[in-house]
């Protein structure tokens, strides 16, 4: 069985671009979670999508949105990008998303120049 | 979202039993107690979870207060492997949501 794939690993982008960051959960599983992972705020949940709808939302600015595809594939974008986006960036899926084992991908690893 | 408190790090010798505190006074009845783990350079990991009895897998064993307030992560035969950052967290069963709200964790180092 296939585990959670993130996409791309790594990405150096400069201030003031956007970037989409691609999660592929484990087939069958229709929650999506995304985090955000730093060395001085730890792990930060971003948002949570089920079924293509946005169910939860953590507290980000604006400039961080997501979507999910009706094959439960979801991408976070992150626009007008700030050096302090600089992170991991974490996304766990799960079967039911309510208390189920959540399974994290790889991350991505974004630096902002 | 209740609040859990860990220390910040342990250490422990190869081999033996490793517990793992967690403190949770504000828990509420529909709340389950999880525990990750993130092992270097990579995503966290499930480890175990429960309610109210004492739970057990292959990776380790959950042991409850009977007043629910805290909680011990017991890892029978540490190996170097185990090393990694161990996260409590409590999830509201009834609150129809897969967020996992992370605390500092604590920093297992384990000794050869």
């Amino acid at each position: 069985k296939a585990g959670v794939t993130q996409t791309p690993r790594y990405l150096i982008k400069t201030r003031g671009q956007q970037v989409t960051l691609s999660c592929s959960p484990i087939s069958g599983h229709r929650s999506v979670s995304w985090y955000q992972q730093t060395p001085g705020q730890g792990l930060q949940f971003l948002f949570e999508y089920f079924s293509e709808t946005q169910r939860n939302k953590g507290n980000f600015p604006g400039r961080f949105s997501g979507r999910q595809f009706s094959n439960s594939r979801s991408e976070m974008n992150v626009s007008t990008l700030e050096l302090g986006d600089s992170a991991l960036y974490l996304c766990a899926s799960s079967f039911q998303g309510d208390f189920a084992e959540a399974f994290f991908g790889q991350g991505t690893r974004l630096t902002v120049v | 979202d209740a609040k859990t408190t860990q220390p910040n790090s342990m250490e422990s010798n190869e081999e033996e039993p490793v517990h793992l505190p967690c403190n949770h006074s504000t828990i509420s009845g529909t709340d389950y107690i999880h525990w990750y783990r993130q092992l270097p350079s990579q995503g966290p990991e499930y480890v175990i979870h429960g309610l109210t009895s004492n739970v057990n897998n292959r990776m380790a064993s959950l042991a409850i207060a009977e007043d629910r307030k805290s909680s011990t992560l017991i890892l029978h035969r540490a190996t170097l492997r185990d090393a990694a950052v161990y996260y409590c967290i409590l999830r509201d069963v009834s609150s129809n949501t897969g967020k996992l709200i992370f605390g500092q964790g604590t920093t297992l180092q384990v000794k050869p």
